[in-house]
């Protein structure tokens, strides 16, 4: 089974800071990765799918990049609604199964 | 337009069986490749993957809950079903539905809001 370690646990930074969030997969996915942004009592919300697209609706200033093993979510600058919770995602062929991460949490500095 | 609710009891007892119900609306389950999946998160923790169901029928059970878990759909009702057996304390966590919309796709694009599912004598 594929693990996804994503770092840091906690990123604590300013509106209109830069943000990068890693995300390390135990093997290649290729580019099979997701990533999702959770605020606090909400449902996750697609952001990123194979590593680079942004999902619908989706602001330019996010950013994916990666593949095989090492991943990258990036926020080119930091609004005050972009402060949450993100998780990155992948798949498993066999056992067939969906692997989260265990999450970065974005705090206001 | 998509949208996914989920339902259930807010309370069980331990030993109890979970039913959930996810009722959905502005997609078909009879569409090919479309696909419905069951996404649990324990308070302050992190996402898990509890299983999913295709337009074909096919299920998939995470690994480690596979003996406790059983998904179903009711395509002319546009529900899936998710039933857990020998409830637990430790699997209090909100529940929630997501759609994945294509075979080839891994991703989630649309969930409901959750369900907080509480295990307690």
């Amino acid at each position: 089974e594929i693990v996804l370690t994503q770092s840091p646990a906690t990123l604590s930074l300013s509106p209109g800071e830069r943000a990068t969030l890693s995300c390390r997969a135990s093997q290649s996915v290729s580019s099979y990765l997701a990533w999702y942004q959770q605020k606090p009592g909400q449902a996750p919300r697609l952001l990123i799918y194979d590593a680079s697209n942004r999902a619908t609706g989706i602001p330019a200033r996010f950013s994916g990049s990666g593949s095989g093993t090492d991943f990258t979510l990036t926020i080119s600058s930091l609004e005050p609604e972009d402060f949450a919770v993100y998780y990155c995602q992948q798949r498993s062929n066999w056992p067939r199964g969906y692997t989260f991460g265990q999450g970065t949490k974005l705090e206001i500095k | 337009q998509v949208t996914l609710r989920e339902s259930g009891p807010a309370l069980v007892k331990p030993t109890q069986t979970l039913t959930l119900t996810c009722t959905f609306s502005g997609f078909s389950l009879s569409t090919s490749g479309m696909c419905v999946s069951w996404i649990r998160q324990p308070p302050g923790k992190a996402l898990e993957w509890l299983a999913l169901i295709d337009w074909d029928d096919d299920k998939y059970y995470s690994t480690s809950l596979k003996t406790r878990l059983t998904i179903s759909k009711d395509t002319s009702k546009n529900q899936v079903v998710l039933t857990m057996t020998n409830m637990d304390p430790v699997d209090t966590a909100t529940y929630y539905c997501a759609r994945k919309y294509s075979s080839s796709a891994y991703y989630f694009d649309y969930w409901g809001q959750g369900t907080l599912v509480t295990v307690s004598s």
